[in-house]
């Protein structure tokens, strides 16, 4: 069965250093997201992305966060210039058609850790 | 705005037993409402989804969960526990024209021998 990857499963980093998450979404999906989940709290919606462009993104989604797909298999997520508060576990998503009965099916996340 | 509740962040039963795990959303139109389950230490899997075709919906893993309009619940239940059913269980809504999930905070189903 096609499943969505990440890469890396976890990365450690320095306050104020820059990251990029990659995920890989399943190969017909054209509509792309990014979600987190802080220790212990729920899952919370990042963006989506549809036709190289950002369709809808929440309040956590400020200046720091960017997306881009760079080729036509990755997607990624760049913190410019990370916080403390960012450390969570990141989950890219991945549907074939949005505002359908489709699945929209969850990578295995990144957990990323800023000291 | 869409909402969910999920009742009770942590649940107990004995293997065997029924599982009851209670999801109630808050929708200006009617709803698709999910359930995905975590394991340890690993991402989201699908268990179910209602889509507006039959209120009750089976899923994965012996699991099923009925849709109730005039209750605005969408309940998570599997006749008898299995240890492998101990994860964090979270329930989902989204509008039909759009593509967000909106989840829960989850539900911690421990499963006692």
């Amino acid at each position: 069965e096609p499943e969505v990857t990440q890469t890396p499963s976890h990365q450690v980093t320095q306050m104020g250093q820059e990251v990029i998450l990659r995920c890989v979404p399943i190969s017909n999906h054209l509509y792309f997201y990014w979600y987190r989940q802080i220790l212990g709290q729920k899952v919370e919606f990042l963006v989506s992305f549809y036709n190289n462009e950002i369709s809808e993104k929440s309040e956590i989604f400020d200046d720091q966060f960017s997306v881009e797909r760079p080729d036509g298999s990755n997607f990624t997520l760049k913190i410019r210039s990370t916080k403390l508060e960012d450390s969570a576990m990141y989950f890219c998503a991945s549907i074939r058609l949005a505002g359908s009965t489709d699945t929209q099916y969850f990578g295995p996340g990144t957990r990323l850790t800023v000291l | 705005a869409q909402s969910v509740t999920q009742l009770g962040s942590h649940v107990s039963v004995s293997e065997g037993a029924l599982v009851l795990l209670r999801c109630n959303y808050s929708s200006s139109v009617p709803p698709y409402l999910f359930w995905y389950v975590q394991y340890p230490n690993q991402g989201l899997q699908l268990l179910l989804k209602y889509t507006s075709a039959a209120t009750l919906v089976k899923g994965i893993n012996g699991f099923e969960a009925e849709f109730k309009k005039s209750e605005t619940s969408f309940h998570l239940t599997k006749p008898s526990a299995h240890m492998r059913d101990a994860a964090e269980y979270f329930c989902a809504v989204s509008e039909p024209n759009t593509d967000k999930l909106i989840f829960g905070t989850g539900t911690r189903l421990q499963v006692f021998p």
